[in-house]
């Protein structure tokens, strides 16, 4: 059994201000972890993915999360946050690489003020 | 890179009424996902099939919820008779070649009134 909880339905920042975004997970096997943004009225495009090796992952736009097994966790940060940043954020678990049997979390909406 | 195409992006219905949507995955991958995503919720998984087989259906609702694909590129999914709760956005998705990763369609915006 896997799940995923976010930490925050909604997160506030200021442009320039740092970005954290929370998640913890629960998995019977080891986790592949994957965080999904939302922009309004689009689908989920992927940001990044951990699946093994390196546990901090880059992913596009300058995020970045750092997958730590002791904490069950994989946040999500940007050291610096941009208005185009704002979107719904959601993070998700697999049991296997491959994108089957993805279990999302219930999503964190960021909102960035000028 | 992939691309998924679905339509009609919005319907209003009246409960008991049916509807379906379409989902046209532009690059045909094996692996088609359909998930329903509530309003201030994550996407949850309904059906994902492996060319026209299906691999999970165990969260569909099958008493009124039904899915297929035909010659294992486009997909369909009904509901009938459709029920105020399935009030949501309906995604499709479709799995890139060797990446594990997916690719959403924007996505139906289901309103039953």
């Amino acid at each position: 059994a896997q799940s995923v909880t976010q930490l925050g339905s909604h997160v506030s920042v200021s442009e320039g201000a740092l970005v954290l975004l929370r998640c913890n997970y629960s998995s019977s096997v080891p986790p592949y972890l994957f965080w999904y943004v939302q922009y309004p009225n689009q689908g989920l495009q992927l940001l990044l993915k951990y699946t093994t090796g390196a546990t901090l992952v880059k992913g596009i736009n300058g995020f970045e999360a750092e997958f730590k097994k002791s904490e069950t966790s994989f946040h999500l940060t940007k050291p610096s946050a941009h208005m185009s940043d704002a979107a719904e954020y959601f993070c998700a678990v697999s049991p296997n690489n491959a994108g089957n049997m993805l279990t999302f979390g219930g999503g964190t909406r960021l909102m960035v003020k000028p | 890179e992939a691309g998924v195409a679905q339509s009609p992006r919005y319907k209003i219905i009246e409960k008991r009424q049916s509807v379906a949507f379409w989902c046209n995955p532009i690059s045909g991958h094996a692996t088609l996902y359909w998930y329903q995503q509530i309003l201030g919720q994550g996407p949850k998984l309904l059906i994902q099939f492996q060319n026209n087989g299906v691999v999970d259906d165990s969260q569909l609702p099958k008493d009124r919820f039904s899915a297929e694909r035909l010659k294992g590129v486009d997909s369909t999914l009904k509901i009938q008779p459709a029920k105020l709760e399935d009030s949501a956005v309906y995604l499709c998705a479709e799995r890139g070649l060797g990446t594990g990763e997916l690719f959403f369609g924007e996505g139906s915006r289901l309103t039953v009134l």
